[in-house]
């Protein structure tokens, strides 16, 4: 099945700097990618749907100066967090769906565990 | 009201027994829907599909009331290796096809 790369897996930052979280398609092309973020016991929660070639889009309350989005090709999404802060700390998950496969599955990266101290 | 509601549980249950998940969704226009698996620490992954004939995987089965916007996951002869939490997931009627992700409910299937 299709595979989505995410990288890195987890990271720990200081206070104040920028942390840069990478989301691949191995084997497919993804116009959208999904960026979710999950707080302990907390459900995954939506915070941008990256589009291949121009904007993100942001949901309510997401602050795009904060966490910068690029989807500069079919295979890759950049999420950037900068300024990071403590309450930043969370899991970062991305996903893209095979349009290619004839079904709306998810696929999800393994995920990325941001801790800032 | 959450866009998708789920029991967080725990469940706690003995090996063998049979347990059922239950989930709501709000948006009526909702076109598809699924039950995922989250292990601790890692990626969803799924689980099944759900249609609207009501689905079977060998001993899970998926059922959907479009109706009363109600979604369910049963699962027979529990295993040690279910204990994980389930994920409903609903997708919209977009063109990109936004899902939305229950808060999950946690099982624990105890020896």
């Amino acid at each position: 099945g299709a595979v989505v790369s995410q990288h890195p897996s987890w990271v720990i930052c200081k206070s104040g700097t920028s942390v840069k979280i990478e989301c691949r398609s191995l084997d497919f092309q993804a116009t959208t990618m999904f960026w979710y973020r999950q707080f302990p016991k907390q459900s995954l929660m939506l915070m941008a749907t990256s589009n291949e070639g121009s904007k993100a889009t942001y949901e309510q309350g997401v602050e795009k100066d904060k966490f910068l989005i690029n989807h500069a090709s079919l295979t890759l999404s950049t999420l950037t967090v900068t300024s990071a802060h403590p309450e930043d700390s969370s899991f970062y998950i991305c996903s893209a769906r095979d349009w290619g496969f004839g079904n709306t599955e998810a696929f999800f990266g393994q995920g990325t565990r941001l801790t800032v101290v | 009201r959450k866009e998708v509601e789920q029991d967080p549980g725990p469940f706690n249950v003995p090996e063998g027994a049979t347990v059922a998940f239950n989930c709501t969704y709000s948006n009526s226009a909702s076109q598809s829907f699924f039950w995922y698996r989250q292990d601790c620490r890692k990626e969803p992954k799924l689980l099944m599909s759900v249609y609207s004939s009501g689905n079977e995987d060998g001993r899970f089965t998926a059922q959907l009331n479009r109706a009363s916007q109600y979604i369910s996951l049963l699962i027979r002869d529990s295993k040690l290796s279910d204990s994980a939490t389930y994920l409903c997931v609903v997708g919209d009627s977009g063109g990109y096809q936004k899902v939305t992700f229950g808060t999950g409910t946690k099982l624990q299937v105890i020896p």
